[in-house]
């Protein structure tokens, strides 16, 4: 059963970090493109980014709103996505899933929250 | 990038059908078929009902249905159960590997 499972949510005040895990089971991890998404309280879902399989050499591309901001690597060794987050502002506030895919996310983690607030 | 437009809401008795619009532009629904639909019930994570404008993945019942004419897709609902009372986004490829989302539809079953 694939199963995908965010962690490393919580609140952190304006301008600091966070680093959000997905931890992948169920398939083969490097052979997929993983994706993030995010969902601002009551709000739409946002693409936030994606990095590619090992097969093309995990690139990697986020959206304009969190370029030069947000990276995403991944450790096909213990079959992790990783979204490092930096300078974080209020409007970073949501629910972030991981997903896998890069066009088609047949499968979503459950999501978690990330409060940016002073 | 500008969200692709939905109604903010449809309603359908049991058994009826609803339809949702998605419409954007020639850069995203119009230029691509990476039109995908979610369904999202309150506090859960989305899951993905249609993908390339029409397909189904595996264990999504054959009332719902994709379709796309020109920079509008739509997401066709038959049979309405009550468990499909939810929120419903559609999303496209809008180039350079971005993706817009759109408004999303809140479906009632009356």
């Amino acid at each position: 059963e694939v199963q995908l499972v965010e962690s490393g949510g919580g609140m952190v005040q304006p301008g600091r970090s966070l680093r959000l895990s997905c931890t992948a089971s169920g398939f083969s991890f490097g052979a997929y493109a993983m994706s993030w998404f995010r969902q601002a309280p009551g709000k739409g879902l946002e693409w936030v980014g994606f990095i590619g399989s090992n097969v093309y050499s995990g690139t990697t591309d986020c959206a304009a709103s969190v370029k030069g901001r947000f990276t995403i690597s991944r450790d096909d060794s213990k079959s992790i996505a990783y979204l490092q987050m930096n300078s974080l502002k209020a409007e970073d506030t949501a629910v972030y899933y991981c997903t896998r895919g890069r066009y088609q996310f047949d499968y979503w983690g459950q999501g978690t929250l990330v409060t940016v607030s002073s | 990038q500008s969200a692709l437009t939905q109604p903010p809401s449809a309603s359908g008795s049991p058994g009826q059908s609803v339809t949702i619009s998605c419409t954007g532009t020639s850069s995203d629904v119009g230029g691509y078929n990476h039109v995908s639909w979610y369904q999202q019930h309150p506090g859960k994570a989305p899951k993905v009902m249609i993908y390339e404008v029409s397909k189904r993945p595996s264990g999504v019942p054959d009332r719902f249905s994709g379709s796309k004419s020109g920079n509008t897709a739509s997401l066709t609902v038959s049979g309405l159960q009550a468990e499909d009372e939810a929120d419903y986004y559609c999303s496209s490829l809008a180039g350079n590997n971005n993706f817009v989302f759109g408004t999303g539809t809140k479906v009632t079953v009356l």
